[in-house]
C-alpha cells in the first residue's frame, strides 16, 4: 500500500499565475500519475511521471502548461501554468506501488484549485 | 468509442436491494479491471479488482468479468445507505502503464 500526501489541499488563484502542487509518497514507487477531475466528472490522466525521465503527457496536455518534476522515487510536483478559469479543477496525484504494471492505484487527497 | 464506458446514472436502489453497475472497455489487450468507490469530496479508493473471466466475490461485492464481451460489472448485495457514492470502473491499457477511468456511476441507496 501507499500513503500519499498532497499539498496544497485547496487554493484560490488569480488568472495568469502559476501554482505548484506537491505530492509525497511514503514509500518508493516507480510510477506516479497526475489526474484532473473537473466538477462532476471522472478522472482524466494528465501525465505519467517516471523518475529519471521526462513525463509522458496524454493528448490534450502539454509540458509548457503542466510541467512535472520527479526528482526521486517518493516525490513529484505538478505545476499549472498561466492559469485560466478553465483550469479550476481537482488535481489528484496517484501512485502504483510494487513492481507490477497493473496493480492498484493509490491517491492523494487532491488539490482543489479555483481560478478567478 | 470511449475507452471505458459506464452509465453515469444516477442509479437509485432501496436499502437491502442489489445494485448492479456495468462497464465496457475497448482495449482487448487489457488484463486487469478495477472498481473504485469515490465519496463526494474524497479521493477514489479501491474496492475490487478482477483478472480472470467469471465472478469474484468479496463480502457484499461481486465483480464479474467477460473478456469476450469486453464487459465488467460490480454487484453490491444488501445495499446500504453508506454505499451511496460514485463507482468508477478503471482499466489499465495494454502494457499497463496507464489506467483509464470510466465516467463513473452515481449510486444512491435509499433508507
Amino acid at each position: 500500500s501507499a500513503v500519499i500526501s498532497q499539498k496544497p489541499s485547496r487554493d484560490i488563484c488569480q488568472r495568469g499565475t502559476s501554482l505548484t502542487i506537491q505530492c509525497q509518497v511514503d514509500s518508493q514507487v516507480t510510477m506516479m500519475f497526475w489526474y484532473r477531475q473537473q466538477p462532476g466528472q471522472s478522472l482524466t490522466l494528465i501525465a505519467t511521471a517516471n523518475q529519471g525521465s521526462e513525463a509522458t503527457y496524454e493528448s490534450g496536455f502539454v509540458i509548457d502548461k503542466f510541467p512535472i518534476s520527479r526528482p526521486n522515487l517518493t516525490f513529484s510536483t505538478l505545476t499549472v501554468s498561466n492559469m485560466s478559469p478553465e483550469d479550476s479543477s481537482i488535481y489528484l496525484c496517484s501512485a502504483r506501488p510494487g513492481t507490477g504494471l497493473t496493480g492498484e492505484l493509490f491517491f492523494g487527497e487532491g488539490s482543489r484549485l479555483t481560478v478567478l | 468509442q470511449k475507452e471505458v464506458e459506464q452509465n453515469s446514472g444516477p442509479l437509485s436502489v432501496p436499502e437491502g436491494a442489489i445494485a448492479s453497475l456495468n462497464c465496457t472497455y475497448s482495449d482487448r489487450g487489457s488484463q486487469s479491471f478495477f472498481w473504485y468507490r469515490q465519496y463526494s469530496g474524497k479521493s477514489p479508493e479501491l474496492i475490487m479488482f478482477i483478472y480472470s473471466n467469471g465472478d469474484k466475490e468479496d463480502g457484499r461485492f461481486t465483480a464479474q468479468l467477460n473478456k469476450a464481451s469486453q464487459y465488467v460489472s460490480l454487484l453490491i448485495r444488501d445495499s446500504q445507505p453508506s454505499d451511496s457514492a460514485t463507482y468508477l470502473c478503471a482499466v489499465p491499457n495494454t502494457g499497463g502503464f496507464k489506467t483509464i477511468f470510466g465516467a463513473g456511476t452515481r449510486l444512491f441507496v435509499k433508507a
